[in-house]
């Protein structure tokens, strides 16, 4: 089945760093990467979706000069915190659309501590 | 602004009951729905999904879908202790995919 890696599972950083977020299809080719955020005990919310090749588009209320969200190829998005703060501390995961438009697969998710 | 509205529960069943999800979503252009299951501090695991009217069925898991009445619901039967999770409905308009709340399970033994 399709399987995205996501790395790295878990990230502590200083405030004022950056921090970058890989995700990775391993046996597809993804059009279209999505973003997403958890803070705990609450649902997922989309930040922003990619396209290979193309400007992520973010949702209202996401800085798009804070999240970079690069997708150069078909297997690999990346989204970058930059110059982290202790209010960015999240689940960030990651989910990829398989070109052939068959569902929906997850990454494992980053848990992003900033102190 | 398309919205997906779920039950935040907790929902508490006994082991053995059928436990019965239901989500609600804005948009009548609404194409694909998904149920996904999250325990905590993981990624979500995709259950199942459905496309078309009707009830899809795998399993012990039963999706079924009103579009005119733009919900859709997750029936689990025979619900067991490993079921407890939070449970997603997701829901995709063109090239977006949306979640509900999501709502707590609690199999109890």
């Amino acid at each position: 089945g399709a399987v995205v890696s996501q790395h790295p599972s878990r990230v502590i950083c200083k405030s004022g760093t950056s921090v970058k977020i890989e995700c990775r299809s391993l046996d597809f080719q993804a059009t279209t990467m999505f973003w997403y955020r958890q803070f705990p005990k609450q649902s997922l919310m989309l930040m922003a979706t990619s396209n290979e090749g193309s400007k992520a588009t973010y949702e209202q209320g996401v800085e798009k000069d804070k999240f970079l969200i690069n997708h150069a190829s078909l297997t690999l998005s990346t989204l970058t915190v930059t110059s982290a703060h202790p209010e960015d501390s999240s689940f960030y995961i990651c989910s990829a659309r398989d070109r052939r438009g068959y569902g929906y697969t997850f990454g494992s998710g980053t848990r992003l501590t900033v102190v | 602004q398309k919205e997906v509205e779920q039950n935040s529960g907790p929902l508490s069943v006994p082991e053995g009951a059928i436990a019965s999800l239901n989500c609600t979503y804005s948009d009548r252009g609404s194409q694909s729905f998904f149920w996904y299951r999250q325990y905590s501090g993981k990624s979500p695991e995709l259950i199942m999904f459905i496309y078309s009217n009707g009830d899809k069925e795998d399993g012990r898991f039963t999706a079924q879908l009103n579009k005119a009445s733009q919900y859709v619901s997750l029936l689990i039967r025979d619900s067991q202790p490993s079921d407890s999770a939070t449970y997603l409905c997701a829901v995709t308009w063109n090239n977006d995919m949306r979640f509900g709340a999501g709502t707590r399970l609690t199999v109890k033994p």
